[in-house]
């Protein structure tokens, strides 16, 4: 898994109230990503960072906010989950330019 | 405009044979592409990377073309094993100005291999 835990692993919450899942790395890497990964859609870039309180939009950041305060830790928060938030998100991590990133277990959110 | 797609949703074969799975891209820019396989319940794993001064590219039973004319990459599997089964995205790497690049990703095609 290369160094990237996803906290937590599931998780059931109800429509409006907030939540934050966490990734955490051990390699250091500069980059970092959270996607989230629906039937028909594969997956979709949400928020992206490239350093600490460096952080930058995806194609579907509506709803969302991220941050990074350490090098090891990028939080995705959703501030008042919404039914259609329900997914899988993927923390994935990478050296940057061109080269693989790497991708963490996911975090199966359903909002109820 | 920035978009990575998959001609076949579902692919199945007979275990032993070859499986080629297609993704076609529309960024002409893009110097950077990336397979990665996923089974149930898992992330996705890197499988094998290409970049577009190469058309061709080979692993360990995995092969990856790119046709830069058409803008069309494919991932060639031999001899499919039971163990492939799983979905499988290409992916296209969109630098930015700054240094900042990231990764756009298909929609995914399922192979199921069958014995």
């Amino acid at each position: 898994d290369a160094g990237i835990t996803q906290s937590p692993r599931h998780k059931v919450t109800e429509t409006g109230t907030p939540v934050t899942l966490r990734c955490h790395q051990t390699e250091n890497h500069r980059y970092m990503y959270w996607y989230r990964q629906d039937p028909g859609h594969g997956l979709r870039l949400i928020h992206y960072s490239y350093g600490v309180k460096d952080t930058d939009k995806g194609e579907v950041s509506d709803g969302y906010s991220v941050s990074r305060s350490k090098t090891e830790d990028f939080l995705l928060t959703l501030e008042s989950a919404t039914s259609s938030q329900t997914s899988v998100y993927f923390c994935a991590i990478s050296v940057g330019g061109r080269t693989e990133a790497f991708f963490g277990q996911g975090t199966r959110l359903t909002v109820v | 405009g920035e978009s990575v797609g998959l001609h076949l949703p579902t692919l199945s074969v007979q275990e032993g044979d070859n499986s080629i799975i297609n993704c076609a891209y529309s960024n002409s820019a893009s110097d950077y592409f990336i397979w990665y396989k996923q089974e149930s319940g898992k992330g996705p794993q890197f499988i094998i990377d290409i970049r577009s001064n190469m058309d061709k590219r080979q692993g360990q039973r995995v092969t990856v073309l790119l046709n830069k004319t058409v803008k069309h990459l494919s991932l060639q599997i031999a001899a499919t094993q039971p163990g492939d089964s799983a979905v499988y995205f290409c992916a296209e790497n969109l630098d930015f100005s700054g240094g900042y690049n990231k990764l756009i990703f298909g929609a995914g095609t399922r192979l199921a291999v069958h014995p």
